[in-house]
This record gives C-alpha cells, structure tokens and sequence, in this order.
C-alpha cells in the first residue's frame, strides 16, 4: 500500500508543550502535505513539502522530509487547546493520486 | 472552507432512496474531488475530475454515480445504498494535480 501511515494514532498533551506526529510512507513521492481536520469538519491543509526539500516552518509549525527514510514529521510548538484536531498526512504520487494516512487525534488540555 | 461548499449538511436516506450530493467551488480551481470518510478509516479517494473529465475512478461500486457538469460544480448520485455506506462524504479542489486541496465541510450521510 502506499499509503501513508502516522505516527501516534493518538497524543494528549499540556497547553504550552510540543506535539510532534510522525508519517512514514513506502514509495518515491512528489510531495508530502499535512492536513487538520477538527471533528466532522473538512480538511484544512496546513503546509506542503517537496520532494526535494527538507524542511518547512509556518508560524508555529514545522515539517521535515527525510525521502532516505521515507518519513516526514510535522511539530506543533507552544500548543493551544484550539490545536485539539485530527491531523493528516498525505503523499502525493502525481497524476491526481493523494493518498491520506489514518491520522493522528491531538488533544491539548488547557 | 469558504471557498467550497457542499449541500446538504446531513442526509439521512433509506435504501431504495435516490439523493444527490451538491458541491461548489468559488477558486477557480480545475480539478475537483470526492473522498469518502468512514469512521476509524482513512480518507478513500473515490473519484477526480479534472478539466470537468473524469481521471480517477478508484472501484467505486456503481450505486455511487459523479457528475461534473463545469469546473465549478460536482454532484454524486446516490441510489440503493447499503448501511455501510454510511459516512462523511468530502468534496475538495486544487488547481493542478501536484497541489494542495481545498475541502469542503462535508456531507454526513446515514442510510437506514
């Protein structure tokens, strides 16, 4: 499958500390991107990684691509309750083909 | 979210029912797209239009049946569905295939 998968499913952490979520995929990419998702809502894309970049910050996040080790992870700094979404990473293999992880569920408690 | 919108919000429909699901993008996008979302499942792609043709069909069973009659406008015919079809249907767009989605917020359909 190419699927990717994340990486912990689940992370309950403090307001104020990091939150780090992990995306391993199996075969070459174009690009990788992460998305949030709050409950029952649409998808809200955060940031996109190419193949040939190794990392990326916007605000208070950043991405990095490792295509060596076919993972990516994607940190939250100095989190907010209103960070408490389902975040997801999706490989993009071209030719319209994304491909969207399981997701992993972050609850930040205030 | 604004920039795509889906109708209605909720369905709840029988089996022998026939419903469509609505979507509208306002980006001028040129690619749109239907993903299924069931619970503790990963997001399914179903099916992509671009340049209002179909690219991407991924073994959808026939009872689910897509419309894009111009780039700003996708419908999904529904007909005979089963329980498990159940779900949260997304709609999304992008401009081109390598880039980022825009989604819509949803339809939740429950079919009894």
């Amino acid at each position: 499958s190419q699927q990717g998968e994340e990486d912990p499913q689940a992370l309950s952490i403090q307001e104020g500390e990091n939150a780090t979520m992990n995306c391993s995929y199996k075969t070459s990419i174009n690009n990788l991107q992460w998305y949030r998702q709050n409950s029952g809502r649409g998808l809200v894309h955060l940031i996109l990684i190419r193949s040939n970049e190794r990392e990326k910050h916007s605000g208070r996040l950043r991405v990095t691509l490792d295509t060596s080790k076919k993972s990516s992870s994607l940190l939250i700094t100095a989190s907010r309750a209103a960070d408490t979404a389902s975040y997801f990473c999706a490989t993009d293999y071209g030719g319209f083909k994304t491909i969207f992880g399981a997701g992993t569920r972050l609850f930040v408690k205030a | 979210e604004t920039g795509v919108t889906q109708t209605p919000r909720h369905l709840v429909m029988g089996m022998t029912n026939k419903k469509s699901l609505k979507c509208e993008q306002h980006l001028g996008h040129n690619a749109m797209y239907w993903y299924k979302q069931s619970a503790k499942k990963p997001l399914e792609l179903m099916f992509v239009y671009s340049l209002e043709e179909r690219v991407e069909n991924n073994s959808v069973p026939s009872r689910f049946s897509p419309e894009c009659p111009n780039s700003s406008h996708l419908f999904l015919h529904l007909h005979t569905l089963q329980p498990e079809d159940s779900a949260l249907y997304l709609c999304a767009s992008s401009q081109g295939s390598i880039a980022k989605q825009f989604f819509g917020p949803g339809t939740r359909l429950t079919v009894l």
